[in-house]
């Protein structure tokens, strides 16, 4: 199957500072990629569309300054978490769209961001 | 909106019982629909899906059936065991929807020898 990474896996950082986290799709082309976050015990809620090209979707509520998605190539997508707070400590999981034998997602091992 | 709807866990149940996590959905069209699983500490695993009325997925003894007339996708597993143990979570996507996903509230699952 398609394989989708994401690098960190885990990060640990002070309140304030800026986390990039990236997602890449290792073996598919993906035009969209998607940004999930999961608080523990709890669902993945999407956060945002990537785009190819193009400026992310955000879903309701997800403050788009805090959430800067890049999308500048076919197999990369980054996520920045934007002056850290330790309320954005979670588990932060992307996926990719593959178009080619069905419309099928692939989901990264996410990362966890603990914010100090 | 699409939407997902599963059985609240946690679900206990003895190793070899019969194992069966209720899911409903909320869609305009089409939808695919999957059942994804996440083990303690990493991201997500698909472990089955359908992408038509009555397609039934399956994958380790895991099996679905899709059922368009009450809408539902309903996770079946005849004898679990201790490494089943994890959180099953019920998705959807549809084209109308620009395929995301919609994921339902997750299903934990604790299995005991």
């Amino acid at each position: 199957g398609a394989v989708v990474s994401q690098h960190p896996s885990w990060v640990i950082c002070k309140s304030g500072t800026s986390v990039k986290i990236e997602c890449r799709s290792l073996d598919f082309q993906a035009t969209t990629m998607f940004w999930y976050r999961q608080f523990p015990k709890q669902s993945l809620m999407l956060m945002a569309t990537s785009n190819e090209g193009s400026k992310a979707t955000y879903e309701q509520g997800v403050e788009k300054d805090k959430f800067l998605i890049n999308h500048a190539s076919l197999t990369l997508s980054t996520l920045t978490v934007t002056s850290a707070h330790p309320e954005d400590s979670s588990f932060y999981i992307c996926s990719a769209l593959r178009l080619a034998g069905g419309n099928e997602q692939f989901f990264g091992p996410g990362t966890r961001l603990t914010v100090l | 909106g699409n939407s997902v709807t599963q059985m609240e866990g946690p679900v206990t149940l003895s190793e070899e019982a019969f194992l069966t996590i209720n899911c409903t959905y909320t869609a305009t069209g089409y939808p695919s629909l999957f059942w994804y699983v996440q083990y303690p500490g990493e991201g997500l695993q698909l472990l089955l899906k359908a992408t038509k009325a009555d397609d039934k997925g399956s994958n380790k003894g895991f099996e679905a059936t899709y059922r368009k007339e009450t809408t539902s996708f309903h996770l079946e597993k005849g004898s679990v065991q201790v490494s089943d143990s994890a959180v099953y979570f019920c998705a959807l996507s549809a084209n109308t929807g620009g395929f995301k996903t919609i994921f339902g509230a997750g299903t934990r699952l604790f299995v005991k020898a």
